[in-house]
């Protein structure tokens, strides 16, 4: 079955240091790939997502590439802030028509020192 | 804002006990997703409805049902509840237009349940 395998946290970085959190995918097919942000007693928001090969996702400063032949969706920011503390999940949905679940990662948690 | 709406925002009852857990997609979506985000499990799929009807199942228990209305409201049902249902239960919602692209799931606040 399909699965996620993200970068274990908990992940502390200074402010405007340069992040990146690893995840990489199993899927049978040409799985979509998405990035979701969680803040504190929040729901899930769509950070970013990308739907085929060699396709960037972006933003707000967060970029992930969907790289098919590493099975891995990275996320990256040059740059971050206070306020990008929250816990990111990857997830990926098999391609449309209809079914459309997401299969998330455990989560990272991100804690942005100033 | 998402856009979905959640009720109620936290739950607490004792084990045995049933709840309904409602969720309200954005306007013009067809597809309800639930899931539910434990601290041991993590972030799993339960069930989809599109358009009033069951769609996709993931793990969700035989105690635990959902349906969707006509208004395409969606209402998650827990019953014989056990300490470990303890969770929080998100609802999703997506166009679902049917096409080879995936539509992205707009997810509501959640509901927290706590059993006693």
């Amino acid at each position: 079955g399909n699965s996620v395998t993200q970068m274990e946290g908990p992940v502390t970085l200074s402010e405007e240091a340069f992040l990146t959190i690893n995840c990489t995918y199993t899927a049978t097919g040409y799985p979509s790939l998405f990035w979701y942000v969680q803040y504190p007693g929040e729901g899930l928001q769509l950070l970013l997502k990308a739907t085929k090969a060699d396709d960037k996702g972006s933003n707000k400063g967060f970029e992930a590439t969907y790289r098919k032949e590493t099975t891995s969706f990275h996320l990256e920011k040059g740059s971050v802030q206070v306020s990008d503390s929250a816990v990111y999940f990857c997830a990926l949905s098999e391609r449309g028509f209809g079914n459309e679940k997401l299969t998330f990662g455990t989560g990272t948690r991100l804690t942005i020192i100033p | 804002d998402s856009g979905v709406t959640q009720t109620p925002k936290h739950l607490i009852t004792a084990t045995g006990q049933r709840v309904t857990l409602r969720c309200s997609p954005r306007s013009g979506d067809l597809s309800v997703y639930w899931y539910q985000q434990s601290l041991d499990q993590g972030l799993q799929f339960l069930i989809q409805y599109y358009n009033g009807e069951e769609r996709a199942k993931g793990n969700i228990l035989e105690r635990f049902s959902a349906q969707q209305f006509p208004d395409l409201h969606s209402e998650l049902n827990l019953s014989s509840l056990e300490l470990g249902d303890s969770a929080l239960y998100f609802c999703a919602s997506s166009v679902t237009s049917g096409g080879p692209r995936t539509d992205t799931q707009y997810f509501g606040p959640g509901t927290r349940l706590t059993v006693l």
